[in-house]
């Protein structure tokens, strides 16, 4: 089974200070996507990455910036965390495998970040 | 951006009831529609990917119907379990690297 990991499951930070959320997959897949998750609205998509070094603005990237220096492994960056930022954030992969229609996210367990 | 919609945002049924649920989607630039179970502290998880309109999928008691030309998509649970008690999402792929989602539908199965 493919395993997505995230490192922390709940951080508390300080208003101001640089974040690194880490999201490690073991199956070779291609894309990998970070999303966030409010009450009452759908997961919104930060940023994604098809390749090493690549990336993508998602849908709500402000406030962010993502690394992907190696395959499995996909960082988000909060560059100076503020309050809105307190979220529920997941990280998802997709093989990418020629572009099947069909391809599912598997998604880590997310991470509950409070910014206080 | 396109909106997909679910409903309803919250649902309370008694063990062993049958129960389904609603997701509305742009039919336009359709690709695939996706639904996911997410069990609190755990990873959502996919439940089905539909692609053709009038596709439906079935996996133990849960079974999912397409729309495409109308947009929207049923996903039934029959006789609900207490295990089955998640949050289900619904998601619309609308391009090769575009999945956008609802804000799922709550649902507890009470023993």
């Amino acid at each position: 089974d493919v395993k997505v990991t995230q490192s922390s499951r709940y951080l508390v930070k300080r208003t101001g200070e640089k974040v690194f959320l880490e999201c490690v997959q073991d199956m070779d897949h291609e894309n990998m996507f970070w999303y966030r998750q409010d009450p009452g609205l759908g997961l919104r998509l930060i940023y994604f990455s098809y390749d090493v070094k690549m990336k993508e603005k998602g849908d709500i990237p402000e406030g962010y910036s993502v690394s992907r220096e190696k395959k499995e492994r996909f960082s988000l960056i909060l560059e100076s965390a503020s309050t809105n930022q307190t979220s529920m954030y997941l990280c998802a992969s997709s093989p990418g495998t020629g572009g099947s229609i069909n391809e599912k996210l598997f998604f880590g367990s997310g991470t509950q970040l409070s910014v206080l | 951006i396109l909106n997909v919609e679910q409903s309803p945002q919250s649902l309370h049924v008694q063990e062993g009831d049958s129960t389904n649920f609603t997701c509305s989607f742009p039919s336009s630039n359709f690709y695939a529609l996706h639904w996911y179970r997410w069990e609190t502290a755990k990873s959502p998880e996919a439940l089905f990917v539909m692609t053709l309109n009038g596709d439906e999928k079935k996996k133990g008691r849960i079974s999912a119907t397409l729309n495409t030309k109308e947009g929207y998509s049923y996903l039934y649970i029959k006789g609900s379990q207490p295990e089955d008690s998640a949050t289900y999402l619904c998601a619309s792929k609308t391009s090769y690297d575009k999945v956008i989602f609802g804000p799922g539908t709550s649902l507890s199965v009470i023993p």
